[in-house]
């Protein structure tokens, strides 16, 4: 059974980094599948944001590709996701997720872009 | 980009009735690569459907994945006070994700 948990800051300031960190366990990333991110904004759907594979080839959302990263770290069963220039907008409760489909997420985590 | 459009945006239905959730895509999703999500306040999604109509595991019998190409459907054939929630269709046939809008399934 593939576990997932994120972490990382759940406040960001206006046009700083977000940055989240996925944490797998019960499978390796090196083992295979596409491992993304999805966001969804209080209240509202789902959006995906991104994924990367786990040879490192990496697939955004063209409406984020600009300001998105999404990276692997094998030694540690992680992979991230860094969001540049952050703005209120960007505030929502972030997934992570093994993928295609997306059959075990994390529980979610709310990030607050705010001052 | 696929855009996906889900209707009905909210269904109100009692248990035991069957509901009947649409899910249509601007241009054809390849290999019927199609998911469908359960989600309740608070939680994660939950994967019910993939391959536009293999159940996942654990999934009970009375949700029932259709479709192929641009229509697809998720048919809950009598509804469960548990099964009372938002509805969400994804494609995964391209490389670049998409969701529907969702579709909520609320009592009447």
């Amino acid at each position: 059974q593939v576990q997932l948990q994120e972490s990382g800051p759940g406040l960001v300031k206006p046009s700083e980094t977000l940055s989240l960190t996925c944490t797998v366990s019960g499978r390796s990333i090196s083992s295979g599948y596409y491992w993304g991110w999805i966001r969804q904004p209080p209240g509202k759907g789902l959006e995906w944001i991104g994924s990367i594979y786990h040879t490192g080839s990496t697939y955004y959302n063209p409406s984020l590709k600009s300001r998105v990263v999404i990276s692997v770290d094998t030694s540690t069963n992680q992979f991230s996701l860094k969001l540049n220039s952050a703005t209120a907008a960007d505030t929502a409760v972030y997934y992570c997720a093994r993928e295609r489909p997306l059959q075990e997420w994390s529980q979610g985590t709310l990030v607050t872009v705010s001052s | 980009e696929i855009v996906l459009t889900q209707s009905p945006g909210t269904l109100s239905l009692s248990p035991g009735e069957r509901a009947t959730l649409s899910c249509r895509a601007s241009q054809s999703v390849s290999n019927n690569y199609l998911a469908w999500y359960q989600q309740k306040p608070g939680q994660a999604p939950r994967l019910l459907i993939y391959d536009a109509s293999r159940r996942a595991t654990g999934i009970p019998d009375r949700f029932i994945g259709s479709g192929s190409g641009t229509d697809f459907t998720l048919t809950i054939s009598r509804l469960e006070p548990d099964d009372f929630a938002v509805y969400y269709c994804q494609q995964y046939g391209s490389l670049s994700l998409t969701f529907g809008g969702g579709t909520k399934v609320e009592m009447k």
